[in-house]
């Protein structure tokens, strides 16, 4: 079974560009989350979305969004790049059943780098 | 809010020595908790997770942790590491309410030497 996978694999922007990254998650599954990991730190939070709905929302701000799609597959958006967006995208899916423990499955990731 | 600190940045051992990587956590709320590996140039990997029930679990490559909710640790543990344990670790936590949002520790480099 296919895991969940990302594209781009890298990405190279300069300062105030937007960017798009693409998710799809594991089949059947139903919750993309979206995960920020600068580069010698532990991943931070910016969104999970359920049923093209979200979720819940990191502090990060607006320039970023998201949104999933029917298909369950999702888009993460960042506008006016800053050289601090610089980092590893992660992507994560889970099954998200109501009343049962979730657990995440990481893609590989979407390296960007702003210059 | 939880928050989690991974007490060492890196922890250098010899092949086939005994490790563990410490992990501490802060919560107000019931948690559920998890270790993730990742390899250089790669996504995470789910090493294990506790959920609920026993306290030690277990990993299929030979980790194991084990859940103390006294002292709010969760401490990674292999009896004897291989050249190919070489990877970031990192300790997560979840409420046990809202399992989509993990909150990361820094990680804990791994470096095992021949």
């Amino acid at each position: 079974d296919a895991g969940v996978t990302q594209s781009p694999t890298h990405l190279i922007k300069t300062r105030g560009q937007h960017v798009t990254l693409r998710c799809s998650p594991i089949s059947g599954h139903k919750s993309v989350s979206w995960y920020q990991q600068v580069l010698g730190q532990g991943p931070q939070f910016i969104f999970q979305y359920y049923e093209k709905e979200e979720r819940g929302r990191g502090n990060f701000p607006d320039r970023f969004s998201a949104r999933q799609f029917p298909n369950y597959s999702s888009e993460l958006n960042v506008n006016a790049l800053l050289l601090g967006d610089s980092a590893l995208y992660l992507c994560a899916s889970s099954l998200f059943t109501s009343g049962s423990p979730d657990t995440q499955y990481f893609g590989p990731g979407t390296r960007l780098t702003v210059l | 809010a939880q928050s989690v600190t991974q007490l060492d940045s890196q922890v250098p051992v010899f092949e086939e020595a005994p490790v563990e990587l410490r992990c501490n956590y802060s919560s107000s709320v019931s948690v559920y908790l998890f270790w993730y590996v990742q390899y250089p140039n790669q996504g995470l990997q789910l090493l294990l997770k506790y959920l609920s029930g026993s306290t030690l679990v277990e990993s299929i490559n030979g980790f194991e942790a084990e859940f103390n909710k006294s002292q709010t640790s969760f401490h990674l543990r292999k009896p004897s590491v291989h050249i190919s344990d070489t990877a970031e670790y990192f300790c997560a936590v979840s409420k046990s309410s809202n399992t989509g949002k993990l909150i990361f520790g820094q990680g804990t480099t791994l470096q095992v030497k021949p």
